[in-house]
């Protein structure tokens, strides 16, 4: 399987902070790495998807970039709304081997 | 829109049978894949298996190969999850989850997610 190691695994940060999370897996996927959002009590929500593809309706402040194996989902300037846990997703594999990053749980400072 | 909606809280006893569902709208159902996720309480994601409604084409991770079953029925365009026999350890919230249809395999749209708490 392919194992996605996401670093740090918690980042206290305050509004308006530029605050990066890593996502590193444990072999080549070509770009094909999605990022989601979770708040507590509520289901995951898509972010970027192709590792810098921005869905739709998604504020511009959130970025992706990498290749390869090395991944980062970057937050230019914090807002209130997106203190919640970040998690990173590799669909290069076959369909039963999809797998999760352990998550980033973004905290207010 | 399209949606997935989730059957409602389950409260069972070890040893227990369970089956809950996905109910898919505002989509050709038959078309995109359905995926499931459990996340253990205070835990991460984890990827559970895969269904294409179209064919009944499942892929199961190897963690839960056996464990547990997925099936769907393109007639009421509902996906389902079910457990023979419950364990503790399966007190979770599950997930189920639209594959984008189009060349990028990314998990598109959510349901609100079904906790199954399994307790003697």
């Amino acid at each position: 399987d392919i194992q996605m190691t996401q670093s740090p695994s918690s980042l206290s940060a305050s509004v308006g902070d530029r605050v990066t999370i890593t996502c590193r897996a444990s072999q080549g996927i070509s770009n094909s790495l999605a990022w989601y959002q979770q708040k507590p009590g509520k289901a995951p929500k898509l972010l970027l998807y192709a590792a810098s593809r921005l869905e739709s309706g998604v504020p511009s402040r959130f970025s992706g970039s990498g290749s390869g194996t090395d991944y980062t989902l970057t937050i230019s300037s914090l807002q209130p709304e997106d203190f919640a846990t970040y998690y990173c997703q590799q669909y290069y594999s076959t369909p039963s081997r999809y797998t999760f990053g352990q998550g980033t749980k973004l905290e207010i400072k | 829109e399209v949606q997935l909606v989730q059957s409602g809280a389950e409260v069972k006893k070890p040893g227990e049978s369970l089956k809950i569902s996905c109910k898919g709208s505002g989509y050709s159902f038959t078309s995109y894949w359905i995926g499931w996720v459990r996340q253990m309480p205070g835990k991460g994601l984890e990827w559970m298996g895969i269904i294409y409604p179209g064919d009944s084409d499942t892929r199961y991770s190897p963690s839960f190969q056996g464990q547990v079953t997925i099936s769907a029925d393109k007639s009421i365009s509902t996906a389902y999850l079910q457990w023979s026999s419950l364990k503790a350890s399966d007190t979770a919230m599950y997930y189920c989850a639209r594959r984008n249809g189009s060349y990028y395999y990314y998990m598109d749209v959510w349901g609100k997610g079904t906790t199954v708490t399994v307790s003697s």
